[in-house]
């Protein structure tokens, strides 16, 4: 089964960019879509978006589009999130998951999450 | 797809049986709706999905049933462990969406 390591933690001030990597245990990353979920301090979960790391599709969640931008690096089997122009409604636990490409399927595999502080 | 859980919390005793609610904004196949626990500082682990599915080493106490807009979990006998928070999940449209969330407390 493929784990996922999640880079640290990351305090921002208002107005910076975050970008957050997914790293992968198995060296075929292409197997899987790439999904980003955050969760907010004491609230639900959130669904980002996703990517496809074998052509870099990406599709967003409306409420994000023009601020985020995931990419990967095969070589690497690591998926990254940016985000722009923080604020401090985007302080959160940010999770990678994991799915079989080409399927619609749960998310059976996560990360260990990235907490990232937005504050002055 | 909005999904609403309810109740938000419900305290139970060990051993009793936990029923929680899932309902959509529209209908869905239920191949397309997932259930997971949250424990505090942990990631979500998913229970069940694609109706009725348990993941791997989940135990045959958790079940799921419904289909349409209406999606149930159940916990035939609560274990201490048990008490957690749990969220519903549907992937069969874009943007994926989860519920708000149960909180299951020990009574």
């Amino acid at each position: 089964q493929v784990q996922l390591v999640q880079s640290g933690a990351e305090v921002k001030p208002p107005g910076a960019s975050v970008t957050l990597s997914c790293k992968a245990s198995e060296h075929t990353l292409t197997k899987y879509y790439v999904h980003w979920v955050r969760q907010a301090p004491g609230q639900g979960l959130e669904w980002m978006g996703m990517i496809d790391p074998s052509d870099a599709g990406t599709n967003y969640e409306q409420k994000f589009q023009g601020r985020v931008t995931f990419t990967r690096d095969t070589s690497t089997s690591s998926v990254y999130m940016q985000l722009r122009s923080l604020r401090s409604e985007d302080t959160a636990m940010y999770y990678c998951a994991v799915v079989p490409a080409g399927v619609r399927a749960a998310f059976d595999f996560w990360g260990q999450g990235t907490i990232v502080t937005v504050s002055s | 797809v909005v999904l609403t859980q309810s109740p938000g919390t419900l305290s139970l005793s060990p051993g009793e049986r936990a029923t929680l609610s899932c309902r959509a904004s529209q209908s869905f196949s239920s191949n397309y709706l997932a259930w997971y626990q949250q424990k505090p500082g942990q990631a979500p682990r998913l229970l069940i999905s694609g109706a009725s599915s348990r993941a791997t080493g989940i135990p045959d106490r958790f079940s799921a049933s419904g289909s349409g807009t209406d999606f149930t979990l159940t916990i035939s006998r609560l274990e201490p462990e048990d008490f957690a928070v749990y969220y519903c999940q549907q992937y069969s449209f874009s943007p994926l969406t989860f519920g708000q969330g149960t909180k299951l407390e020990i009574k």
